[in-house]
């Protein structure tokens, strides 16, 4: 596609409920990172790809965040028994190679009750 | 670990005068990338520019120039002639050039918001 492209653009939960959001990132784009952007903050890393693994997942705040990447295309990026610190804006970004700027979606944001 | 720091939460400025956003950071290491992006209402983050540390001149794209200073670790955006549709949140972001598992990670500060009045 032209541009980072993330599913849904806005997403209302249920605390304890599961979610998914979806990213699809530029074609021929090897490497995807997801962020989280809290109120009134900056985008925090939680995990990069390079190709269908991940290369750093350091940034996910415990196990009840996870991502994948199958096919080294489309991301997903997982998250188990809400909470409702978990409300944020979750930004995908990817990059071709391993140098040359980054372009980033327009991000979804999770709202969980 | 690498820090960056952006003292400003919000500023403005008025349609077509010029203004400067800080951003300070903190690191060991000597080469490095910095970046200014733009977040307006949509959420997309939009590179405005970019400078490596390796470079002595301060970058420039159009109306947007940076001041560069490695030894005080201050990377400034500065704005001139300003436009309304300048209006939106400001991020300073590091990379470090280390190519290891976090390859081309962005750390970021927490954003400057800038208003223009007409």
């Amino acid at each position: 596609g032209a541009g980072v492209s993330q599913t849904p653009s806005n997403k209302v939960t249920e605390k304890g409920k599961y979610v998914e959001l979806r990213c699809d990132p530029i074609s021929g784009h090897t490497a995807l990172y997801w962020y989280r952007q809290s109120l009134g903050q900056g985008p925090e890393f939680l995990i990069y790809f390079q190709g269908t693994g991940a290369a750093d997942d350091s940034g996910l705040p415990n196990d009840r965040f996870f991502a994948v990447r199958p096919e080294g295309s489309v991301s997903t990026l997982k998250i188990q028994r809400t909470e409702r610190g978990d409300s944020a804006v979750y930004l995908c970004a990817s990059r071709r190679g391993g140098t040359g700027e980054l372009f980033f979606g327009e991000g979804s944001r999770l709202t969980v009750l | 670990a690498q820090t960056v720091t952006q003292s400003q939460p919000e500023m403005s400025v008025q349609e077509a005068e010029t203004v400067t956003l800080s951003c300070t950071y903190d690191t060991s290491e000597s080469d490095y990338y910095l970046f200014w992006y733009k977040q307006p209402p949509s959420r997309q983050m939009i590179l405005v520019i970019r400078q490596e540390a390796y470079k002595q001149q301060n970058a420039t794209e159009n109306r947007f120039s940076v001041n560069f200073q490695k030894a005080a670790k201050s990377f400034s955006l500065k704005i001139s002639d300003s436009q309304l549709g300048d209006a939106a949140m400001y991020f300073c972001a590091y990379r470090s050039p280390n190519y290891g598992g976090s390859q081309g990670n962005l750390i970021f500060g927490k954003g400057t918001k800038l208003s223009v009045k007409p």
